[in-house]
C-alpha cells in the first residue's frame, strides 16, 4: 500500500505560472517534509512542515494534520524549478516514507 | 558543511555476487537510511538506524542486510545479488527534527 499519495503525477507550467502540489497520507502522521530532486540527482530538503504553513522563498507548504494532507505551492515558477517534488512523512522511530513524486516541467 | 558520502558511485556485479554499499555522514546525526529508487515506485525504504549497532527494518528489506558500525557509517549488504536489485540507491542522514541530507546515490547494476 502506498502510504503517501501525491498528485498530480506530472505538471507542465509556463514560466511565471503558479502551481499547487498535493500530498495525502493513508496513515496518520505528525511530521511532513517536502523534497526536490533533479533527474538522477540527490534529494534536497525544501520544507519541513509538521503543521500549519511554512514558507521558504517562492515555496509555501500548508499541512493539515487532522485531514492527513499537505500541499506545496510554487509561485512565479522558473525554468530551474523543473524536477521532481517528493512529499515524505515520518512515523514511529523516525521512519521516513516517501510518495512517488510530482514531476514538474517549466517551459519558457 | 553537512555531508553524506556514498561509495562506490557506480557498481556492476554478477547475479549471485556479494556487494557492499557504503555511506558515511559527517553531520553528527543519529538517524541514517538506505533507499532504493526505481521508476514507477519512487523512493522505497530498505533499512534505517538510529545509532551505532541499531537496525530497523524498512518497507522493502528482502535480500538486503545492513549494519551501522559507528555513528558515521552505515553499510548496505547484498549477499546474493539478483537482477531485481538493479537500482539507484540513496543513503540519508537525519537529526530527527527536519534536517535531512542525502548522498549522491549509487547506481548498481546486477547482470
Amino acid at each position: 500500500e502506498q502510504q503517501v499519495q501525491q498528485s498530480p503525477a506530472s505538471l507542465v507550467l509556463q514560466e511565471a505560472e503558479n502551481a499547487e502540489l498535493q500530498c495525502s497520507f493513508s496513515i496518520f502522521t505528525n511530521q511532513v517534509q517536502w523534497f526536490y530532486q533533479r533527474p538522477g540527482g540527490r534529494l534536497v530538503s525544501l520544507l519541513y512542515n509538521p503543521s500549519g504553513t511554512k514558507q521558504s522563498g517562492r515555496l509555501t507548504s500548508t499541512t493539515v494534520i487532522k485531514e492527513r494532507r499537505s500541499s506545496l505551492h510554487i509561485s512565479s515558477s522558473q525554468i530551474t524549478d523543473s524536477g521532481t517534488y517528493l512529499c515524505a512523512k515520518y512515523s514511529a522511530g523516525n521512519k521516513l516514507t516517501f510518495g512517488i513524486g510530482t514531476r514538474v516541467l517549466v517551459r519558457p | 558543511e553537512a555531508a553524506v558520502t556514498q561509495s562506490p558511485r557506480n557498481k556492476v556485479t554478477v547475479t549471485g555476487g556479494n556487494v557492499t554499499l557504503s555511506c558515511r555522514q559527517t553531520n553528527s546525526h543519529n538517524y541514517m537510511y538506505w533507499y532504493r529508487q526505481d521508476t514507477g515506485h519512487g523512493l522505497r525504504l530498505i533499512h534505517y538506524s538510529y545509532g551505532a549497532g541499531n537496525l530497523q527494518i524498512g518497507d522493502v528489506p528482502d535480500g538486503y542486510k545492513a549494519t551501522r558500525t559507528t555513528q558515521e557509517d552505515f553499510f548496505l549488504l547484498l549477499e546474493l545479488a539478483s537482477p531485481s536489485q538493479t537500482s539507484l540507491y540513496f543513503c540519508a542522514s537525519s537529526d530527527g527534527q527536519g534536517k535531512v541530507f542525502f548522498g549522491k546515490g549509487t547506481r548498481l547494476t546486477v547482470v
